[in-house]
């Protein structure tokens, strides 16, 4: 049981170019997340997903991209990078059965990916 | 809105001390859920505790432990006989509830060196 995957660890890129940043979970979690860490700071909600086919915007969304067609993979797509999106992205999935929010599980994270635009 | 504050920046102690790191939290929902995590050196988030806001009962888990109190928002983690190893950033979160989405609301974080 691996929990969740991201890859790549690290990347550089330049400015203009596009890169999609890979997650993956095997809990069999119906939710997931994308978040961003700045440094000093905590995380932002970039991106989330309730469930296979269903995506929704977070918080700071601008310059990315989300897909969700299965349970496991939720893959954030950056599109003509910028150095503002220098960052480390982190993925965290949980399982929320029906019954409404006392039932929330825990978000678990993926050990995240530093990213750097020049 | 809602929002998490902690306002400890930076937290330094000498080895064996008890450090409180504090959260305090804003929202109009009656119904959410506290986190604590914990971000090592090496980056990971690491989950520790998960409180819901109809449990005010305070917790301990070995060297840890949290106070929840609704009365003024707050959501303090104390960790008793402090070890090098716990140096780390810690993050309080808060989950919000609208449209179910469990999304969590991240405070700044605090810092703690812990030295030998």
């Amino acid at each position: 049981n691996a929990g969740v995957t991201q890859t790549p660890k690290f990347r550089i890129l330049k400015i203009g170019q596009s890169m999609t940043l890979q997650c993956t979970q095997d809990m069999n979690h119906n939710y997931m997340y994308w978040y961003r860490q700045d440094p000093g700071m905590g995380l932002k909600l970039i991106y989330y997903s309730v469930g296979a086919g269903i995506t929704d915007k977070g918080e700071v969304p601008n310059g990315y991209n989300v897909s969700r067609s299965t349970t496991e993979d939720f893959p954030l797509r950056l599109e003509l990078a910028a150095p503002s999106q220098t960052s480390v992205y982190f993925c965290a999935s949980s399982y929320s059965p029906s019954g409404g929010p006392m039932n929330q599980e825990t978000q678990y994270f993926g050990p995240g990916t530093r990213l750097l635009v020049l | 809105a809602q929002k998490v504050t902690q306002a400890q920046t930076e937290i330094s102690v000498v080895e064996k001390e008890d450090v409180t790191l504090d959260c305090v939290y804003e929202t109009r929902d009656t119904t959410y859920y506290l986190f604590w995590y914990k971000q090592p050196p090496s980056g990971e988030l690491v989950f520790l505790i998960r409180r819901n806001s109809f449990d005010e009962q305070n917790e301990i888990s070995g060297r840890y432990s949290w106070n929840f109190q609704k009365s003024t928002s707050s959501f303090n983690f104390t960790i008793t006989a402090s070890q090098v190893v716990d140096s780390a950033v810690y993050f309080c979160a808060l989950s919000e509830w609208g449209g179910n989405t469990g999304k969590l609301i991240f405070g700044q974080g605090t810092t703690l060196q812990v030295k030998p």
